[in-house]
């Protein structure tokens, strides 16, 4: 069984327009929402982060908004460009009762064009 | 610091050969992990370890997968024998779920599997 459900797979965006990438979970006893960015031949690495406690959160032109009745939360990057082409991926992390398991999403490809 | 760091960065071996992956986390992390990336399957937690001790191992695909941890700052994760359905990244991470970076799982840069 999938615990997070991510998509889309793939997407391309124009340079300077925004990106949304989507992912949903299951369970609602996941306490930690980060997203990481794995650039080729590279380890996937933070980006961003949220608890179910907020329903947003910036750092730059990054947003994760969190909708916690639906169970959904997205990635928003604003003004994209070129070096953010790169594989984003959710997660949603499970630190109760002795466990401390990050699971991923599938991964979105990003491609930012010119 | 360092980051997490795994060796080697590259392997090819022939089927039915050992296959000894490497890793050294950050300093001070208590947990480390190893994950598998293949593009069918995405990444996947393989067995994590805290404080030492494996605490789950219920991703690690079959006997043919060990890992061990036999001190805070190195692991290994080994395949015996390899096949040519384990090509694949592995990944090695760590984490402390103490201080301001806490829940943040660093990765290291993957080792490279191709079994042939």
């Amino acid at each position: 069984q999938q615990q997070v459900k991510q998509s889309p797979q793939s997407l391309i965006v124009q340079k300077g327009g925004i990106s949304i990438i989507n992912c949903a979970y299951e369970n609602t006893a996941f306490d930690y929402f980060p997203w990481y960015q794995q650039f080729p031949g590279k380890g996937p690495a933070l980006l961003i982060a949220i608890r179910p406690d907020v329903s947003e959160k910036k750092e730059g032109r990054f947003t994760i908004s969190f909708n916690k009745s639906a169970k959904q939360f997205s990635l928003h990057i604003m003004d994209s460009q070129p070096g953010d082409s790169a594989t984003y991926f959710c997660a949603v992390l499970y630190s109760g009762a002795g466990s401390y398991q990050l699971t991923f999403g599938k991964g979105t490809k990003l491609s930012v064009i010119p | 610091d360092a980051g997490v760091i795994q060796s080697p960065r590259h392997e090819v071996t022939e089927m039915g050969q050992e296959v000894t992956l490497r890793c050294k986390p950050i300093s001070g992390h208590d947990y480390l992990f190893w994950y598998r990336q293949t593009m069918m399957r995405g990444l996947e937690l393989l067995i994590y370890f805290n404080n030492n001790v494996p605490i789950d191992d219920s991703g690690m695909p079959e006997d043919r997968f060990s890992a061990k941890m036999p001190n805070a700052s190195f692991s290994t994760l080994k395949i015996q024998p390899s096949e040519p359905r384990d090509s694949a990244v592995y990944f090695c991470a760590s984490s402390s779920r103490d201080g301001a970076s806490g829940n943040t799982i660093y990765f290291g840069e993957g080792s490279w599997l191709t079994v042939v």
